[in-house]
């Protein structure tokens, strides 16, 4: 297993603003992945982060608004840019390990 | 086409019933199987994964996977009220290059 530690865990924000998450591994991965979970709904992958490489981002999701930094094996970043309220949502950091994927405690974002 | 499919629910058992999760998944290469408990407001747990064809147990829960019928169960038996919660199934292998989630089926295991 892993432990993930994410913060910060919950925020409101203005709209037209920025946040940063940040995830922090408690061992080395080689990918790390961000999700979103809008308000009853189940997991939506936005992208894969690997170090040294750009992140993978999935259709849907596009670098300006959500960049990505993974700057050694155990840290992410994401960030939300330019809010609007339909960004209002759980975001997840996970790691896959061989016994499955671990997530971080989640951000919970709401943009006003 | 959903990837992987989740008897919606919501899901009412009584307390000390089988609770019976289901899911079906499209891609016959998807090679592992992996059951979260998501309680409200917090993060998916990883409880259960599965790999080969048949039953997995640990404790009170059971998986089932028939990759012939493309299908995985979990049951929770002797269901308590700390059970209640949301149940993701995933999958992973095959097309896909990451997790892909059900939609949740959420349970209520009633005191």
């Amino acid at each position: 297993s892993a432990v993930i530690s994410q913060k910060p865990s919950r925020d409101i924000c203005q709209r037209g603003t920025s946040l940063t998450i940040q995830c922090q591994v408690d061992s080395q991965v080689t990918m790390m992945f961000w999700y979103r979970q809008q308000p009853g709904q189940s997991l939506t992958l936005i992208a894969t982060a690997n170090q040294g490489s750009e992140a993978t981002y999935e259709s849907g999701f596009v670098i300006d608004k959500f960049p990505i930094s993974r700057p050694n094996l155990t840290f992410s970043t994401l960030t939300v840019s330019n809010m609007s309220p339909e960004d209002s949502s759980i975001y997840l950091c996970s790691v896959d390990v061989v016994e499955g994927a671990f997530f971080g405690q989640g951000t919970r974002l709401t943009v006003v | 086409q959903k990837e992987v499919e989740q008897n919606s629910g919501p899901l009412s058992v009584p307390e000390g019933a089988i609770a019976s999760l289901n899911c079906t998944y499209s891609d016959r290469g998807s090679q592992s199987f992996f059951w979260y408990r998501q309680y409200s407001g917090k993060s998916p747990e990883l409880i259960m994964s599965i790999y080969s064809n048949g039953d997995k147990e640990d404790g009170r829960f059971t998986a089932q996977l028939n990759k012939a019928s493309q299908y995985v169960s979990l049951l929770i038996r002797d269901s308590q009220p700390s059970d209640s919660a949301t149940y993701l199934c995933a999958s992973f292998g095959g097309s896909a290059r990451q997790l892909t989630f059900g939609s949740g089926t959420q349970l209520t295991v009633l005191p």
